[in-house]
């Protein structure tokens, strides 16, 4: 079975830094690998996703890649801002079975003004 | 319209009363999802709907039981549920299952 993680669990940085969060699964015959954010108490908001044969994706300030053969992917957040702060997930989907994603427990980010 | 509707937003119930959760989209979307999400984890997957067709059943218990009536709108009936069936139920859409998903802003669902 997919096993995927996030690291770290938990990040605090000011406001302006840029940052990188990772995200690694165990089983690289992937199908897609998907960005999503979600707010406290709310839905999912996806972000980016990156097909197996991708190496990344951009959309205004952020940026994932995705390192298929070391079953990593990582989520680059540009000058971040206050608004950023929420968790972020990562759902990869396996190439036998498209229609599942397996979900990553998340990384909390605060950015501080 | 690229949004996943679901009703109700909150939705409190005994352990012996029978409710149901709607999922609508207007997307043309071939493919609706059931995830569950407990409090500060992941959400898990319960149920794929392809193309009207229940594909995936993730071994949930049948006091939940998933219906597509057609290709915008999916429902989970609820029965006899247990507190620790508690949680955020999140709705899914997916072009084709291939794709990308789009999840809706979630039934936070108190069984008491």
């Amino acid at each position: 079975k997919q096993e995927v993680t996030q690291i770290p669990a938990a990040l605090s940085v000011p406001e302006g830094e840029n940052l990188v969060l990772n995200c690694s699964f165990t089983d690289s015959a992937i199908y897609n690998l998907q960005w999503f954010r979600q707010d406290p108490g709310k839905g999912l908001t996806s972000l980016l996703l990156i097909q197996s044969s991708q190496r990344e994706q951009t959309s205004g300030r952020l940026n994932a890649s995705l390192d298929k053969s070391s079953g990593r992917s990582t989520l680059y957040i540009a000058a971040s801002q206050p608004g950023d702060s929420a968790t972020y997930l990562c759902a990869v989907s396996p190439q036998y079975n498209f229609n599942k994603f397996y979900f990553g427990s998340g990384t909390k980010l605060n950015v501080k003004p | 319209d690229t949004e996943v509707t679901q009703t109700p937003k909150h939705l409190v119930m005994g352990m012996t009363n029978k409710k149901s959760l709607k999922c609508e989209q207007h997307m043309g979307h071939r493919a609706m999802y059931w995830y569950k999400q407990k409090a500060k984890k992941p959400p898990e997957l319960m149920f794929v709907y392809s193309y009207e067709k229940l594909s995936i059943n993730e071994s949930v218990p049948s006091r939940f039981s998933p219906e597509c009536p057609n290709s915008s709108l999916l429902n989970l009936h609820l029965h006899a549920l247990q507190p620790e069936d508690s949680a955020l139920y999140l709705c899914a859409s997916s072009p084709d299952g291939y794709t990308e998903a789009f999840f809706g802003q979630g039934t936070r669902l108190t069984v008491v």
